[in-house]
């Protein structure tokens, strides 16, 4: 079974500071998206990172892909209150249509 | 675009009875995705269709849940009875399968509350 941890789980910063979010697995996936859901919402795709060691740019938020392709990470810079919400990462494995989500970050910036 | 629309957005039952979540695709979309998500679990795939073609329902909890797609443009997941573990918030997502960088757009969520 894959599983994804992601950590840390909680994370409450003032506006200004930098984060980083991780998401982690034993198995290898052919890609791995991240999302961001807001209280009352579904989860909203932020990027899809495919390849081993991709690092794409959205803004103030980066991610990076792991070059085994088994872990990856968001880092975010000068967070902002309206960055709050919950962060899921999901992979996919290879060969199949299925995206496993993780455990999810619940972040919360304060004004 | 209006997006995925599921209907309805809040729930609340009673144990033993049936429940009947709806999900609206957006046009084009081949792929539908029905999903749960609770603290305990976090978000979970219960059923996946292709071309309005159930592909995999390994997720689907027991016999109490069934979901159909009779057509392209529409879905629903039925549970029958309803239990109070059953409750959750309900997601149903759909998205256009061509390649790895697909997205997959998820619909406001059904919030469930069987008492």
């Amino acid at each position: 079974t894959q599983l994804l941890e992601q950590s840390p789980q909680f994370l409450s910063i003032q506006e200004g500071e930098n984060l980083t979010v991780y998401c982690n697995s034993s198995s290898v996936f052919s890609s791995l998206q991240w999302y961001r859901q807001e209280p009352g919402e579904g989860p909203v795709l932020l990027v899809t990172v495919v390849t081993g060691g991709e690092v794409k740019k959205l803004k103030r938020l980066t991610f990076q892909f792991g070059d085994a392709r088994k872990d990856s990470s968001l880092h975010i810079t000068a967070a902002q209150p309206g960055d709050t919400g919950l962060y899921l990462c999901a992979g996919q494995g290879s060969g199949t249509y299925k995206y496993i989500f993780g455990t999810g970050t619940r972040l919360k910036v304060l004004a | 675009d209006a997006g995925v629309i599921q209907s309805p957005r809040h729930e609340v039952t009673e144990m033993g009875q049936e429940v009947t979540l709806r999900c609206k695709p957006i046009s084009g979309h081949n792929s539908l995705f029905w999903y749960r998500q609770t603290m305990m679990r976090g978000l979970e795939l219960l059923i996946y269709f292709n071309n309005n073609v159930p592909i995999d329902d390994s997720g689907m909890p027991e016999d109490r849940f069934s979901a159909k797609m009779p057509n392209a443009s529409f879905s629903t997941l039925k549970i029958q009875p309803s239990e109070p573990r059953d409750s959750a918030v309900y997601f149903c997502a759909s998205r256009f399968s061509g390649g790895p960088r697909d997205t997959q757009y998820f619909g406001p969520g059904t919030r469930l509350t069987v008492l």
